[in-house]
């Protein structure tokens, strides 16, 4: 079943960590998003990437870093964590412009980060 | 401005209303639009998508004016478990989507 994953779902570390939070899909889709949310805000995209070798800096400014060496695969990479990136990490996916009348975005469950 | 606004809320309504979500957007040029929903602290899911036309799925119904640049959702019979929060999104030439705050509606048994 085509879908959108997440890993993983929830992260607890300490000040100074370099972490990675994985997301990938099988949807075959070619335009993928990192979006940030702290509870009951609204979504701030940090990250885009249009296809293999494309990454873009969304509206929010970011410490992260993201790659997409596979069309499947856009993992987020924070070098040195901090409190103040504690916060829910939302990956989404969609079709590019043009390849549907209506190209909705599809959102993986989540990573709920926490650095003390 | 904000590309997408909405009213926040919060929606209390009874079990059984009808309550209706409006949503105005800025870009003239934007090409699609949707309303998802979002339980708390779970990932946004799609609703339904708004066409020119109008369209309709069991107790929600989306209407667009490209006109005045405005997005309705409304929900007939509400029940318990349509309580969450609404969000408004428009996208504009297919690169990039615009979410609104999100419109919070709890009904109330």
């Amino acid at each position: 079943e085509a879908d959108i994953y997440q890993t993983p779902r929830y992260l607890v570390i300490g000040t100074g960590k370099k972490i990675t939070l994985e997301c990938s899909q099988t949807m075959g889709h070619d335009k993928m998003y990192w979006y940030q949310q702290d509870p009951g805000m609204e979504l701030h995209l940090i990250h885009y990437s249009y296809g293999v070798n494309s990454t873009e800096k969304g509206d929010l400014s970011s410490e992260s870093t993201v790659s997409r060496i596979r069309t499947e695969h856009f993992p987020l990479t924070l070098e040195s964590a901090r409190p103040s990136h504690t916060s829910q990490y939302l990956c989404a996916s969609s079709l590019l412009a043009g390849q549907s009348s209506y190209n909705e975005q599809f959102f993986g469950p989540g990573t709920r980060l926490t650095v003390l | 401005r904000k590309e997408v606004e909405q009213d926040p809320g919060p929606f209390n309504v009874p079990e059984g209303a009808t309550v209706a979500f409006n949503c105005t957007y800025s870009n003239s040029a934007s090409q699609s639009f949707f309303w998802y929903r979002q339980d708390c602290r779970k990932e946004p899911k799609l609703l339904m998508s708004v066409y020119s036309s109008g369209n309709e799925d069991g107790r929600f119904t989306a209407q667009l004016n490209r006109a005045s640049q405005y997005i309705s959702l409304l929900i007939r019979d509400s029940k318990l478990s349509d309580s969450a929060t609404y969000l408004c999104v428009v996208n504009d030439d297919g690169n990039q989507f615009y979410f609104g705050t999100g419109t919070s509606l709890t009904v109330i048994p």
